[in-house]
């Protein structure tokens, strides 16, 4: 059983708005902050969100990120081709005393 | 500009040993905790461990506790991970990734580009 759950994959046209979850227990999303990371093909991971909703300089705004209890979501709008690729959520467990990454989810845009 | 360097992969024997190293450049590296990710071949992200700003603590996945340990040379702006008695579940690309605060508990802001490690006999 995975500490961060995430779906394995996602989908959508050009321009739709696409949600991805992350579901947590207390002890981690419900404590701590949590960030996403957007990982290109062949390429090292990138921070697109932290805090919960917070994104680093020259992320667009089409990326937004939210928190309901112990679960978060990454929210893309407008959605373009190059927006395909695997996202992760990631946070603190206090309980386990480590830091986490969801199973990745897989964006695809048809 | 921050930038993260891996070194030091390569083909090591079930059992043995290997350091991975990772250079930083770039300002303030020694106000930073830092983390080691890893990355199985077509598998997830996983923590490895992290090391606060001063060395004074560390944390470390299940997976590698006791095997692994990971320091910091502050005056020479370079991170380490040492990985003893290595096994085939090892085997994965392994990103050095500064944390945004001086602890444990920031995101990981700057990735270096990875070093591979195959465990192998």
């Amino acid at each position: 059983q995975s500490v961060l759950t995430q779906p394995p994959s996602a989908s959508g046209t050009p321009g739709q708005r696409v949600t991805i979850s992350c579901s947590g227990s207390h002890s981690n999303i419900g404590t701590n902050t949590v960030d996403w990371y957007q990982q290109l093909p062949g390429t090292a991971p990138k921070l697109l969100i932290y805090a919960y909703n917070q994104r680093p300089s020259g992320v667009p705004d089409r990326f937004s990120g939210s928190k309901s209890g112990s679960s978060a979501s990454l929210a893309i709008s407008g959605l373009q081709s190059e927006d395909e690729a695997d996202y992760y959520c990631s946070a603190w467990d206090d309980s386990l005393n480590g830091r986490f990454f969801g199973g990745g989810t897989k964006l695809t845009v048809l | 500009q921050v930038q993260l360097m891996e070194s030091g992969g390569g083909v090591v024997r079930p059992g043995r040993s290997l350091r991975v190293s990772c250079a930083v450049s770039g300002p303030n590296f020694s106000i930073y905790g830092i983390h080691w990710v890893r990355q199985a071949p077509g598998k997830g992200l996983e923590w490895v461990a992290n090391i606060w700003y001063d060395g004074s603590q560390k944390y470390y996945a299940d997976s590698v506790k006791g095997r692994f340990s990971i320091y910091r040379d502050n005056s020479k702006n370079i991170l380490f991970l040492q990985m003893n008695n290595v096994r085939a579940e090892d085997t994965a690309v392994y990103y050095c990734a500064r944390g945004n605060s001086s602890n444990h508990l920031g995101s990981f802001d700057y990735w270096g580009q990875g070093a591979l490690v195959t465990v192998s006999s």
